[in-house]
């Protein structure tokens, strides 16, 4: 049975600061990996989609790498700001098309 | 990019009484939508497949009886909360798998449902 795992659980960090957060999962047999953001009481935004055949996906500050092999992932966060505090959670497709998420990483980026 | 709309995005209701949340692809066509839960501070649990035409797929542990879902056309599901109790009270997401783009899911806004 797939388990995702997120390391940290919540992260708090000032303003500016270069962040990672980590992602595992125990079944190297999956379709693609995504990095969704949500905010408090709110839907997902997909940040970033890495496909099984990718090592990596960039957009704007953040990078996302994919060690399918190890099993784990991670979403890289250039400059942080303030607006960048949401909860980040990373996903994984398995060959049945069903998305397994982690349990998250709380961010709050302080001024 | 794709569109998921759901509705309502928040709904209080009596305990006892039945709610209807929607989720609609506006512009693809969605032959497979999947059903969220989410329970304050915790991540997203999976609660049933719903495909195009035919029966839903629950996951286990979740009552098909309680929660019913009907996915009559290629842009509509809909998830019924049956005889609804406070601790059904949560956050429910819906995403819907493009027919063209198999393995991407377009996410919901989110339904926060409040029993009384």
């Amino acid at each position: 049975k797939q388990e995702v795992t997120q390391i940290p659980a919540a992260l708090s960090v000032p303003e500016g600061e270069n962040l990672v957060l980590n992602c595992s999962f125990t079944d190297s047999a999956i379709y693609n990996l995504q990095w969704f953001r949500q905010d408090p009481g709110k839907g997902l935004t997909s940040l970033l989609l890495i496909q099984s055949s990718q090592r990596e996906q960039t957009s704007g500050r953040l990078n996302a790498s994919l060690d399918k092999s190890s099993g784990r992932s991670t979403l890289y966060i250039a400059a942080s700001q303030p607006g960048d505090s949401a909860t980040y959670l990373c996903a994984v497709c398995n060959q049945g098309g069903k998305l397994i998420f982690g349990q998250g990483t709380e961010l709050s980026v302080k001024p | 990019g794709a569109v998921v709309s759901q509705h309502p995005s928040w709904v209080i209701c009596k305990s006892g009484t039945s709610v209807k949340i929607e989720c609609r692809s506006l512009d693809f066509q969605a032959t497979t939508m999947f059903w969220y839960r989410q329970f304050p501070k915790q991540s997203l649990m999976l609660m049933a497949t719903s495909n195009e035409g035919s029966k839903a797929t629950y996951e286990q542990g979740v009552e098909k009886d309680k929660f019913l879902i009907n996915h009559a056309s290629l842009t509509l599901s809909t998830l019924t909360v049956t005889s609804a109790h406070p601790e059904d009270s949560s956050f429910y997401i819906c995403s819907a798998r493009d027919r063209l783009a198999k393995n991407i899911q377009y996410f919901g806004a989110g339904t926060r449902l409040s029993v009384l």
